[in-house]
């Protein structure tokens, strides 16, 4: 079975502090997501990775950045946090680049930030 | 920029009705997913179709793809409250391999 595991189930940060999100699968796969849901919203792709160290931006890149040092390790960083970062974010991961295959979750980190 | 929108936003059936979720693209897609996210839990694949018109059953799951493949939806028939989540649609523009997800529909099924 593909695992997608993620540093912390909860996470409480302040405003303004350095935050990192670490994500790691276990399935070799290529392709790994970073994505935030917000009720309404659905989920929002922030970044992806198609290989070590390629990134290419989601549809809310702004005050993010990420780190794909490894195959199997995927980082989310928030720069500076805000309250407006207060979300569940979920990673992913799906196998073989370029290709249209369905994307492994992992159990989501909800953060916030006070 | 690309969206697609999910309808209804909430359901809320007795157990035994069937349930129906729309999903539609503002542009053609390649292929769509759907996935179901438990209540505390994350999503999970369901399914994928790829051909235009293509039609796919999981015992009570039904799953469409529109001809025009702009739109899809999910049906499931006799809802079990096992059936309780959110449904989204994940489509996939051609060129791409960026995945955008619907809004989602929450199911509750009362016993």
């Amino acid at each position: 079975d593909v695992k997608v595991t993620q540093s912390s189930r909860y996470l409480v940060k302040r405003t303004g502090e350095k935050v990192f999100l670490e994500c790691v699968q276990d399935m070799d796969h290529e392709n790994m997501f970073w994505y935030r849901q917000d009720p309404g919203l659905g989920l929002r792709l922030i970044y992806f990775s198609y290989d070590v160290k390629m990134k290419e931006k989601g549809d809310i890149p702004e005050g993010y950045s990420v780190s794909r040092e490894k195959k199997e390790r995927f980082s989310l960083i928030l720069e500076s946090a805000s309250t407006n970062q207060t979300s569940m974010y979920l990673c992913a991961s799906s196998p073989y680049r370029g290709s249209s295959y369905e994307q492994y979750f992992g159990p989501g980190t909800r953060l916030t930030v006070t | 920029g690309q969206q697609v929108m999910q309808i209804p936003q909430y359901q809320h059936v007795q157990e035994g009705e069937d349930f129906t979720t729309y999903c539609n693209s503002s542009t053609t897609l390649s292929n769509i997913q759907w996935y179901k996210q438990r209540p505390g839990g994350h999503p999970v694949f369901l399914i994928q179709l790829v051909k235009s018109g293509e039609v796919k059953k999981q015992k009570r799951l039904t799953f469409q793809f529109g001809e025009a493949k702009k739109n899809s939806s999910l049906h499931i028939t006799a809802t079990q409250t096992t059936d309780v989540g959110t449904y989204f649609c994940a489509g996939l523009t051609s060129g791409t391999y960026k995945y955008i997800f619907g809004t989602g529909t929450r199911l509750k099924v009362l016993a």
